[in-house]
């Protein structure tokens, strides 16, 4: 079956430790986005990319980085310097404007 | 830039009762707009769409919406809910080019429905 898988979806991580949160596709889509949820707030935009090997910014995308290596992958590195990392993170994809999401990450750094 | 308002942070109904949840845009030229629903801990699912044609769109679960461009609105409505409606909901807008795509959420509104 086609779709998008996010792993894992539980995280827990000690406070100063990176951690790269997976997103793969198997539905040839160009276009992938990761989004940070908390409550209250909807969904805001960390990254997004529109093609392989380029990635811009979204509204929020201080203390993360992301790469594109691939068309099927597109992994976010959530750093140290990423003052409240607490929180849901969704990836999705899209094509010809339809989105498709994961189940989502909730990551907990303590 | 594109933008998504959806003015209602948390809406609450009684289960058989209409429902109207409100969405406005900005988008430079005729937006394909999008409503999303979200289970708690879960992704979002598709709704419905409108890309052109009729403006008033049919989606799953008995939900429609009406595309009205003077008044850059695309509200989403259900004549009756249940119980099972009780969700987060997403409107959003997208510029639908290939390379160039980009999709803009709303900060979501909150379906809580009473018995």
């Amino acid at each position: 079956d086609g779709g998008i898988t996010q792993s894992p979806k539980y995280l827990f991580r000690k406070e100063g430790q990176n951690v790269t949160l997976s997103c793969e596709q198997n539905l040839n889509h160009d276009a992938m986005y990761w989004y940070r949820q908390d409550p209250g707030q909807g969904l805001r935009l960390i990254y997004y990319s529109q093609i392989v090997n380029d990635f811009q910014k979204g509204d929020i995308a201080e203390g993360y980085s992301v790469s594109r290596e691939k068309k099927e992958s597109f992994p976010l590195t959530v750093t140290s310097a990423q003052k409240n990392p607490t929180a849901f993170y969704l990836c999705a994809s899209s094509r010809g404007g339809k989105a498709f999401f994961g189940q989502g990450t909730r990551l907990t750094v303590v | 830039a594109q933008s998504v308002t959806q003015p209602d942070i948390h809406i609450t109904v009684s289960e058989g009762a209409s429902l109207e949840l409100r969405c406005n845009y900005s988008y430079g030229a005729t937006p394909y707009l999008f409503w999303y629903v979200q289970s708690p801990g879960q992704g979002l699912q598709l709704l419905l769409k409108y890309f052109s044609g009729d403006t008033l769109v049919q989606g799953i679960k008995g939900f429609e919406a009406e595309f009205k461009r003077s008044q850059s609105s695309f509200n989403l409505r259900k004549p009756s809910v249940h119980w099972s409606d009780a969700a987060e909901y997403f409107c959003a807008v997208g510029a639908p080019n290939f390379g160039n795509e980009k999709l803009t959420f709303g900060t979501g509104t909150r379906l809580t429905i009473i018995p």
